[in-house]
């Protein structure tokens, strides 16, 4: 059954690149990873999701080695508005059901 | 709207009292969750349904907590003798599947 751990805080600033490493051990065969993000006052986001190599859209990329038991979401060229909590995601099977762990709440300074 | 709606964004109400949260769910969605989010701490799982039925409900703290689905669509989850611990933000989504959940803005529920 896997569980996720994540660094419960970072700092950065403004124009870095932010990555934000998951451990998830048990993480099984058929399991895919996802990040959300979450906003004050606001529900979760999804960002990307991935199950292995390497994802990138829009807003992130996924890096995740051939033993999968680790992920790593990069932010490129953070800004203040990326300020938030994410969430590293994955089933917990059987069933489907995705648990949440505290999340890094990210703070980005100017 | 395209999104999940939730009703009511926020209620408040007395020890003892019995509320009932409403999700409504994106068009087509199969897959509808409930989670409680506490102030620091991230969303905890409480109930998934898959359909008209509960797939998972090992997340429901104890029988005062009760949620139903009965058309597949719309989802009520109803809390009963409300306690003062069961203050949180509510929060619903929905998904095709097992893939990327969309989440509503949540009810904020006070028990006094």
């Amino acid at each position: 059954l896997a569980k996720t751990t994540q660094p419960i805080s970072m700092d950065s600033y403004e124009g870095q690149e932010v990555n934000i490493t998951c451990s998830h051990n048990n993480i099984a065969t058929n399991d895919y990873i996802t990040w959300y993000q979450q906003f004050p006052s606001q529900g979760p986001r999804f960002i990307i999701q991935g199950y292995k190599t390497k994802v990138t859209n829009e807003v992130a990329s996924l890096f995740i080695p051939a033993d999968r038991k680790s992920s790593t979401l990069s932010l490129p060229r953070v800004s203040l508005s990326d300020t938030a909590v994410y969430y590293c995601l994955v089933p917990y099977n059987p069933g489907g059901k995705l648990i949440f762990g505290q999340g890094t709440e990210l703070s980005v300074k100017p | 709207g395209a999104g999940v709606s939730q009703t009511p964004s926020n209620k408040v109400t007395e020890k003892g009292k019995y509320v009932e949260l409403r999700c409504d769910p994106i068009s087509g969605h199969t897959a509808l969750y409930w989670y409680r989010q506490s102030l620091g701490q991230g969303p905890e799982f409480l109930i998934y349904f898959q359909g008209t039925g509960a797939a998972d409900d090992s997340g429901l703290p104890n029988d005062r907590f009760f949620a139903v689905r009965p058309e597949g669509s719309v989802s009520t989850l109803k809390i009963q003798r409300t306690e003062r611990g069961d203050s949180a933000v509510y929060l619903c989504a929905s998904s095709l599947g097992i893939g990327e959940l969309f989440f509503g803005e949540g009810s904020r529920l006070t028990v006094l």
